[in-house]
């Protein structure tokens, strides 16, 4: 079985741009969820999507959006983008939630100059 | 709020020496409880979990884990580690309703000397 795809791995953008990233699940997989990476504040969790409904939403500011789309495919999405926003974002899927373990993609490394 | 410590930013150890990596949790009832592995440049990989039953956990690349409720902790263990084991661990709990919310802590970097 193929694993959680990101694209793309690497991003550069300016200051006040949007960007958005892009996940594909395990197959069967229905729950797909956002975390971003960074040495400062270290692994946070951004939101989690299930049958292309919005379950839970972590602590950042409304810039920050996702959606997930009928095959269970999700992107994220962060407008005008600020310095702070570079890091790595992680994208998890699981069958479901709960006892489930998430499996993780490699994740999009994001640098915002 | 749930929460989880680990107290060792850096260790280093030689190969083939015995690991143990610590974390501790907060949280009252029995937690959902995992230990993921970061290679540099790469996502997650899960070493082991631990929802309830047998306190110790076996997981992949000869690790394992021990719960300990009364000590809030969930130690990692391995016998003697190999110089691929080098990597960033963080331990996790999943936060309870919260739809595959896990709270990291701030993990710990493992160097191995040959």
């Amino acid at each position: 079985k193929a694993g959680v795809t990101q694209t793309p791995r690497y991003l550069i953008k300016t200051r006040g741009q949007q960007v958005t990233l892009s996940c594909s699940p395990i197959s069967g997989h229905r729950s797909v969820s956002w975390y971003q990476q960074t040495p400062g504040q270290g692994l946070q969790f951004l939101f989690e999507y299930f049958s292309e409904t919005q379950r839970n939403k972590g602590n950042f500011p409304g810039r920050f959006s996702g959606r997930q789309f009928s095959n269970s495919r999700s992107e994220m999405n962060v407008s005008t983008l600020e310095l702070g926003d570079s890091a790595l974002y992680l994208c998890a899927s699981s069958p479901s939630g709960g006892d489930s373990p998430l499996h993780f993609g490699n994740g999009t490394r994001l640098t915002v100059t | 709020a749930q929460s989880v410590t680990q107290p060792d930013i850096h260790i280093t150890v030689s190969e083939g020496a015995s690991l143990e990596l610590r974390c501790n949790y907060s949280y009252g009832a029995t937690p959902y409880l995992f230990w993921y592995v970061q290679s540099p440049g790469q996502g997650l990989q899960l070493l082991l979990k631990y929802f309830s039953g047998d306190t110790l956990v076996q997981g992949i690349k000869g690790f394992e884990a021990e719960f300990k409720r009364s000590q809030s902790s969930f130690n990692l263990r391995k016998p003697s580690v190999h110089w691929s084991d080098a990597a960033e661990y963080f331990c996790a709990v999943l936060e309870s309703g919260g739809y595959n919310k896990l709270i990291f802590g701030a993990g710990t970097r493992l160097a191995v000397h040959p």
